[in-house]
Formats: C-alpha cells, structure tokens, sequence
C-alpha cells in the first residue's frame, strides 16, 4: 500500500458516459497530480492540484475536468467518453513544492464500450 | 515545449546480462527521477539525482547525472527475473515558478530466464 488511495479499481462505462475517478493522497502530501497511461504507453501528465488550486495543466481534453477539496482529496471527471479514453489513470502525491519522489496510487483502469 | 527522451522503447536480456536505459533532457534539469513499473503495477519511486556528475548505487543498479544535468542514465548489473518492468525517467525544471517533473516514455525490460 504506497498511501495514495485510488477508487474504483476497475470503471467500465458507455461511450458518451461521464464517469468520476477519486483520489487521496499520501497523508501530508499537499499536491496531487493525475496521469493517463494507454496500453503499453508512458505516463500522460494531464494536470496538478497544490492544496486545493489547479497548479499545472497538461495534454488535458476540455472533456476532462479536475478538482481537489479541502480534505486533499482529489477527483477526475471524465465526460463525453470516448472508446480512445480507455487507459490506466493514476494519482500521484508529493509534499510541498514537488521536489521529491512521486508516491503514485494503483490507478482506475477505464474501459470505454 | 520541454521534452525528455529515453532510449531504447524496449529491451530485451538474458538473465545475468547487464541493462542500461537512458534519458535526455532538450533543456537543464534541476534534477531528475527514476520510477520502476512492474508489469500491471504502479511507478514505484527508485531514486533522485541533484548534482551535477551525481552518481548513485542501489545494490546492482547504479544511476548517474550528467555534468550538464541535461541527461541520466541508469545501469542494472546482471539482472534478474525480478527486475522485469519499465523504468521510467523524470526530469524536473521550474517553469513559471513551479516546478515541473517530466516524465520519459520509459524503457521496458524483459529478462529471460
């Protein structure tokens, strides 16, 4: 267990479906990031969270949204899906300033049908 | 916008062989990260090299920093079947007053026995 908690474990929806992935974070970890990883594919930074502000963006789809709560937990909205959507999505969490290593969650794999 | 590149995509061993991925940066890095995913697994934070020239052992592998911090490299003496996976590269800079980390596409291993 790395501490960062990622529900559900496996989503599969309809195209055109909305679905909401959830994280927590290591506890005392303020930023939290999201990632998509397709098959056999790297990591896909696609935006990042620091104590509750949107930090950085990546090659996130406006389909996509983000949010993270007082409580630091974290959720990825995923609306309009596409087959192409399906991928592993994983949350990571950092302390303060992102200058140490990555505590990455298991990731929700999404299947879109 | 800031790439890091990792070669080779893939990597094929006999068991006891040596491995070594590596990892470039088009830009300075302030520093850099190494991740291990195992097959259906998460990255696994593995080590973080700071200075320039830097060089760092974990038993059987070792990870080195460029004197001009633009590229890393990591190296697995004889390896084993449990060192099958992906290793991942991270490069970090500050841009726009935050740091960012980069991720490479990864080198996957696979070791036969």
């Amino acid at each position: 267990d790395s501490g960062v908690t990622q529900t559900p474990k496996h989503l599969i929806t309809a195209t055109g479906q909305r679905v909401t992935l959830r994280c927590s974070p290591r506890s005392g970890d303020l930023s939290v990031y999201w990632y998509q990883q397709s098959l056999d594919q790297g990591l896909q930074f696609l935006i990042q969270y620091y104590n509750g502000e949107e930090r950085a963006k990546g090659n996130i789809l406006e389909r996509f949204s983000a949010q993270q709560f007082p409580d630091l937990h974290s959720e990825l909205n995923l609306s309009s899906l596409e087959l192409g959507d399906s991928a592993l999505y994983f949350c990571a969490s950092s302390v303060e300033g992102a200058i140490y290593g990555y505590t990455f969650g298991s990731g929700t794999r999404l299947t879109v049908v | 916008g800031q790439q890091v590149m990792q070669i080779p995509q893939y990597q094929h061993v006999q068991e006891g062989e040596d491995f070594t991925t590596y990892c470039n940066s088009s830009t300075t890095l302030s520093n850099i990260q190494w991740y291990k995913q195992r097959p259906g697994g998460h990255p696994v934070f593995l080590i973080q090299l700071v200075k320039s020239g830097e060089v760092k052992k974990q038993k059987r592998l070792t990870f080195q920093f460029g004197e001009a911090k633009k590229n890393s490299s990591l190296h697995i003496t004889a390896t084993q079947t449990t060192d099958v996976g992906t290793y991942f590269c991270a490069g970090r800079r500050v841009s726009g007053g935050y740091n960012k980390l980069i991720f490479g596409a990864g080198t996957r291993l696979a070791v036969h026995p």
